[in-house]
């Protein structure tokens, strides 16, 4: 079945430190990633995407992210976290020729001063 | 350029009531999706449309009704509300499925 997992409920990290927050996937075919961010009461927002390319893809607010076929992963990553970065972070997966996205339940970063 | 808009932002209904959720883009985009969000949880997809006049079933259609009759609007109806239906409701739209959805506020409906 195809399948989005976010693995870690919460990841939490000080501010300056590097952050990743992961993501995999099962899904036949060759799929399209997404990251999106959510802040409180508010929609989700876009902060990047891969189809097709180079691996590591780079986004909004700095943040970018590797595609790892062989372990069907796509991480976010941050070299540097911010308070303001503390949000709800979604990964989501479209796949074969399907016209809608899979999301992960989701994973809550909390940057600590 | 306003985005995506919802309407209303909140909503309390009492059991069996029923109401629709105003979802608009401005963006020109075919694509439209009706998200529900629930405490803790991702997003689960009711419905989407590819186009005007041709809907289709998401993951957790029951209870709920779509209609696509222009480009810009995608209304989600709710006839008999029950409280498993109490959750944040999003709207998206997107250029095709390849490229980003775009979300609106949301709409928080709470049935008691």
């Amino acid at each position: 079945a195809q399948s989005v997992a976010q693995p870690e409920d919460q990841v939490n990290v000080a501010e300056g430190n590097p952050l990743t927050v992961k993501c995999t996937y099962s899904v036949s075919g060759n799929p399209y990633l997404f990251w999106y961010v959510q802040y409180p009461n508010r929609g989700l927002q876009f902060l990047l995407k891969y189809i097709t390319g180079d691996n590591l893809v780079k986004g909004s607010y700095g943040f970018e992210a590797e595609f790892n076929k062989s372990q069907t992963s796509f991480h976010l990553k941050k070299p540097s976290a911010l308070v303001s970065d503390s949000a709800l972070y979604f990964c989501a997966v479209r796949f074969g020729g399907y016209n809608k996205l899979i999301f992960g339940a989701g994973t809550r970063l909390a940057v600590h001063p | 350029n306003a985005g995506v808009t919802q309407t209303p932002k909140f909503r309390i209904l009492k059991i069996g009531q029923s109401m629709t959720l105003q979802c608009a883009q401005d963006m020109n985009h075919n694509y439209m999706y009706w998200y529900r969000q629930d405490p803790g949880m991702g997003l689960k997809l009711i419905y989407y449309s590819v186009g005007a006049g041709i809907t289709d079933k998401g993951e957790v259609p029951n209870g709920y009704n779509v209609s696509r009759s222009t480009t810009e609007d995608f209304p989600l109806r709710l006839e008999l509300a029950a409280p498993s239906q109490t959750s944040v409701y999003f709207c998206a739209s997107s250029y095709s499925p390849q490229y980003e959805q775009y979300f609106g506020p949301g709409t928080r409906l709470t049935v008691t």
